[in-house]
């Protein structure tokens, strides 16, 4: 059983450059939320997709934006980059229940972004 | 003030030793608590969560709750150098999808 995967795992951009992201959530799961993490920081919510729709949103700008595909897969594209959108960004999959303070969120490896 | 805060540690306790780890909380209205284990370089991986007033166990971890002091923690008992790494407490705080709001996590080195 696959967990949730990502790709790439390691990207390097130019400032100004536009990136995209990809996230395959775990079996089953038809959620995904995305995060960013700064070095020696907790995990940032950016968003989340259900049902191909963009359902709730951090504070993040609007060069972050996002994408949910049929097959409940994710892309997170971020335009114009900046210095400071060097991190780990994560994507979390879950299964959506209606119930959100019992749903297990599971993360992918990340993809660590780094902005020169 | 932030919204969850943890010592950043480190945490330093001996193998075999119960390690303790806290988590406060702003929002009375959260509902569940998580606790992430996040080696570094790599990404959270979660140990459980908890949504009921007081302890649920899951093998050597025990995660507690108090609302009323809006207060969460872990304990590790029998603790091995395989825990050290960061433990990173999380609050859902969203309203009908989980949204996820981490404190900064507390890093936890077990000595041999």
């Amino acid at each position: 059983d696959a967990g949730v995967t990502q790709s790439p795992t390691h990207l390097i951009k130019t400032r100004g450059q536009q990136v995209t992201l990809r996230c395959s959530p775990k079996s089953g799961h038809d959620t995904v939320s995305w995060y960013q993490q700064a070095l020696g920081q907790g995990p940032q919510f950016i968003f989340q997709y259900y049902e191909e729709e963009e359902r709730q949103r951090g504070n993040f700008p609007d060069r972050f934006s996002g994408h949910q595909f049929p097959n409940y897969s994710s892309e997170l594209n971020v335009n114009a980059l900046l210095l400071g959108d060097s991190a780990l960004y994560l994507c979390a999959s879950s299964l959506y229940s209606g119930a959100p303070s019992r749903t297990e969120a599971f993360f992918g490896q990340g993809t660590r972004l780094t902005v020169v | 003030q932030k919204e969850v805060e943890q010592n950043s540690g480190p945490l330093s306790v001996p193998e075999g030793a119960i390690a303790s780890l806290n988590c406060t909380y702003s929002d009375r209205g959260s509902q569940s608590f998580f606790w992430y284990r996040q080696y570094s370089g790599k990404s959270p991986e979660l140990i459980m969560f908890i949504y009921s007033n007081g302890d649920k166990e899951d093998g050597r971890f025990t995660a507690q709750l108090n609302k009323a002091s809006q207060y969460v923690s872990l304990l590790i008992r029998d603790s091995q150098p395989s825990d050290s790494a960061t433990y990173l407490c999380a609050v859902n705080g969203g309203t009908g999808f989980q949204k996820l709001v981490f404190g900064t996590g507390t890093r936890l080195l077990v000595s041999p």
